[in-house]
């Protein structure tokens, strides 16, 4: 099984300052097609999760342009540019190339 | 606008079965691979289940093989789950989403399902 490691696992944040998020798959997720199949899952309390991210760094329609990813091979990081309070939730890196894993999760949360 | 409500959620003994269905719509459901993924309470998320197109592949996680179906009826777009002998780490929250593991983007909200005598 391919194994995500999230770091932090908990971020206080200010609001109004960025954030970032690390991922590191124990697996190269790079695919036999070329493409990374990363991706970035936001669960706000109570509610299902919503993807942000995919393919390491295409934002999903309706996600807000301070949320971006990056990284390749093994290591990959989404950024916050300035966290809002809506941005409070725990996300999740999530691998797409090999059977479907996720990470722990990071809860976000404001200081 | 893509919508998918799960339900069939409920409290089933450890032992038991439970059919969780899938309705999807705003878009073509006959076109596009389907997930099941599941998440325990206060835990992380676990894929479980893949199924083509056409329902002609399936694809399960190891934890659930031999005890958890999934199904498709396209005439209804409709995804189907069904679980048997279930257990006590079978208690979760379930969702359905639209794509394989290549392309997941749209989830449902979620059925709970509960194994506990």
């Amino acid at each position: 099984d391919v194994v995500l490691t999230q770091s932090p696992l908990s971020l206080p944040v200010t609001l109004g300052q960025p954030a970032s998020i690390s991922c590191r798959s124990s697996h190269s997720l790079v695919h036999s097609d070329g493409d990374t199949y990363l991706n970035w899952f936001q669960q706000r309390p109570g509610q299902s999760p919503r993807r942000l991210i995919y393919k390491v760094s295409s934002r999903d329609p309706g996600v807000p342009d301070r949320f971006s990813g990056s990284g390749s091979g093994t290591d990959f990081t989404l950024k916050i540019s300035r966290v809002e309070a809506e941005d409070v939730g725990v996300y999740y890196c999530m691998q797409g190339t090999h059977w479907p894993t996720f990470g722990q999760g990071t809860k976000v949360e404001v200081k | 606008e893509v919508h998918l409500v799960e339900s069939g959620g409920g409290l089933v003994q450890p032992g038991g079965s439970l059919i969780l269905s899938c309705a999807a719509s705003g878009f073509s459901f006959s076109s596009y691979w389907m997930s099941w993924v599941r998440q325990a309470p206060g835990k992380g998320l676990e894929w479980l289940a893949i199924i083509k197109h056409d329902g002609s592949e399936k694809y399960y996680v190891d934890s659930v093989k031999g005890r958890f179906t999934v199904s498709r009826d396209n005439a209804k777009n409709s995804l189907y789950l069904q679980m048997d002998s279930l257990r006590g780490e079978d208690t979760a929250v379930y969702y359905c989403a639209r794509g394989g593991q290549l392309a997941a983007g749209e989830w449902g909200q979620g059925t709970l399902v509960t194994v506990s005598s």
